[in-house]
């Protein structure tokens, strides 16, 4: 079956500094790479997802890149907020999620 | 539109007793998804149901644990009995299809002691 490694397990960067998450998987087959974001007490909410047929993808202050040959997917944030502070999970084939990711962003 | 509803919001019982966990997905979605998520992991699928058919339960420990979706729409997960092992949060999420966007509840939070 489906294997999703993320790292890092947690990030601390300072406002308005850049954040990259980054997951691999060991399925070819994969075909859908969906990033979501948890809050606290809440359950994983989507963010940007990418499908296999396009290497990046963008969405104000978050874009995804997608490398099939590599099976290496990443997240960046851009200009850091503190309400961008949350776990970050990446998954893969819809159903299998990384271990997540605890972003802080210091004021 | 309603998001996918979860009710008990939060859950503690000893050990050996039943539970049971009830999740109402997003008005026209067909898949409906039960996850497990310990503590500082992400989630991981027990059960995937197409309408009111069980599709995808291997990770589903069937010795304790059952599912049902009755009329393909709400869904129970039961645990009996409980375990101190099962104490995590169960998530429901719900999609249209099961290659559409999954929307998930806030969880279910499961104290056992």
């Amino acid at each position: 079956g489906e294997n999703v490694e993320q790292h890092p397990s947690t990030l601390s960067v300072q406002e308005g500094d850049s954040a990259v998450i980054k997951c691999t998987y060991s399925d070819s087959a994969s075909n859908y790479f969906p990033w979501y974001k948890q809050e606290l007490g809440k359950g994983p909410q989507l963010i940007i997802d990418i499908r296999s047929n396009v290497g990046e993808k963008k969405d104000q202050r978050i874009a995804v890149t997608l490398n099939k040959t590599a099976k290496h997917f990443s997240l960046h944030i851009t200009e850091t907020q503190p309400e961008d502070s949350a776990v970050y999970f990446c998954a893969a084939s819809y159903m299998r999620f990384g271990a997540g990711t605890r972003l802080t962003v210091k004021p | 539109e309603a998001g996918v509803v979860q009710s008990p919001r939060y859950k503690i019982i000893e050990k050996k007793q039943p539970v049971a966990f009830w999740c109402n997905p997003i008005s026209g979605h067909n898949t409906l998804y039960w996850y497990l998520q310990n503590l500082g992991q992400g989630p991981e699928l027990l059960i995937r149901y197409e309408n009111e058919e069980a599709v995808d339960d291997s990770q589903l420990p069937k010795d304790r644990f059952s599912a049902e979706r009755l009329k393909g729409v709400d869904s129970t997960l039961k645990i009996q009995p409980a375990e101190l092992g099962d104490s995590a949060v169960y998530l429901c999420a719900s999609s249209r299809t099961r290659m559409d966007t999954q929307y998930f509840g806030p969880g279910t939070r499961l104290t056992v002691l």
